[in-house]
């Protein structure tokens, strides 16, 4: 079975342009949610989805990043324009829930997404 | 306050040693899961175990086990044996009221 599939592996950019990273969630689950790491601040939860309606963006760091899930089977998470301190590995993770406590049932993680802005 | 600590920063064990990563959470809510995830040299987070609040059962699987105490609030995750191919960051993690938090990670390496 595929698991979350992540695009693009690795992405250098110059400052100020945009930057779009895409998420493929394994089929069925109905969470997703987008981390970054960096050495500094380790695993950040930016935002997550339920139903493709997002529920918590408090992580989002400024109005540069926004986030998408258009359908079952897709998210995006855009940055622009995007600054050197953006730099970092960007994971997109699903999960399907569980019945107790709705969305922490166990995270599946995508390869992420590494991301240099210079 | 949510808060997990893993207060091992990194570990160095030689081959064939048994290891143990400690993981201390806080939490009052009442209901909650607990996680250990590894993150090898390649990056990718592979999801280990979960545990939920309301069962304290001792887990072993292979080589790896997991000691869940609520009495001290902690998750600790034992290697026996250690290999090479464990070397990795190993997080552990707290889901409730709809959010995980992760702690720092420990990194271990085990020394051929």
């Amino acid at each position: 079975d595929a698991g979350v599939i992540q695009s693009p592996r690795h992405e250098v950019t110059e400052m100020g342009q945009e930057v779009t990273l895409r998420c493929k969630p394994i089929s069925g689950h109905d969470y997703l949610f987008w981390y970054r790491q960096t050495m500094m601040r380790g695993l950040e939860l930016l935002i997550y989805f339920n139903n493709n309606v997002p529920i918590d963006d408090s992580g989002m760091p400024e109005d540069r990043f926004s986030a998408k899930m258009p359908n079952a089977s897709f998210s995006t998470l855009k940055i622009q324009p995007s600054e050197p301190r953006d730099s970092a590995v960007y994971f997109c993770a699903s999960s399907p829930g569980s019945l107790s406590l709705p969305n922490t049932g166990e995270l599946f993680f995508g390869e992420g997404s590494r991301l240099t802005v210079l | 306050a949510q808060k997990v600590t893993q207060a091992q920063t990194e570990i160095s064990v030689v081959e064939k040693e048994d290891v143990t990563l400690d993981c201390v959470y806080e939490t009052r809510d009442t209901t909650y899961y607990l996680f250990w995830y590894k993150q090898p040299p390649s990056g990718e987070l592979v999801f280990l175990i979960r545990r939920n609040s309301f069962d304290e059962q001792n887990e072993i699987s292979g080589r790896y086990s997991w000691n869940f105490q609520k009495s001290t609030s902690s998750f600790n995750f034992t290697i026996t044996a250690s290999q090479v191919v464990d070397s990795a960051v190993y997080f552990c993690a707290l889901g409730t009221l709809g959010q995980f938090y992760f702690g720092t990670g420990t990194s271990l390496t085990v020394i051929p």
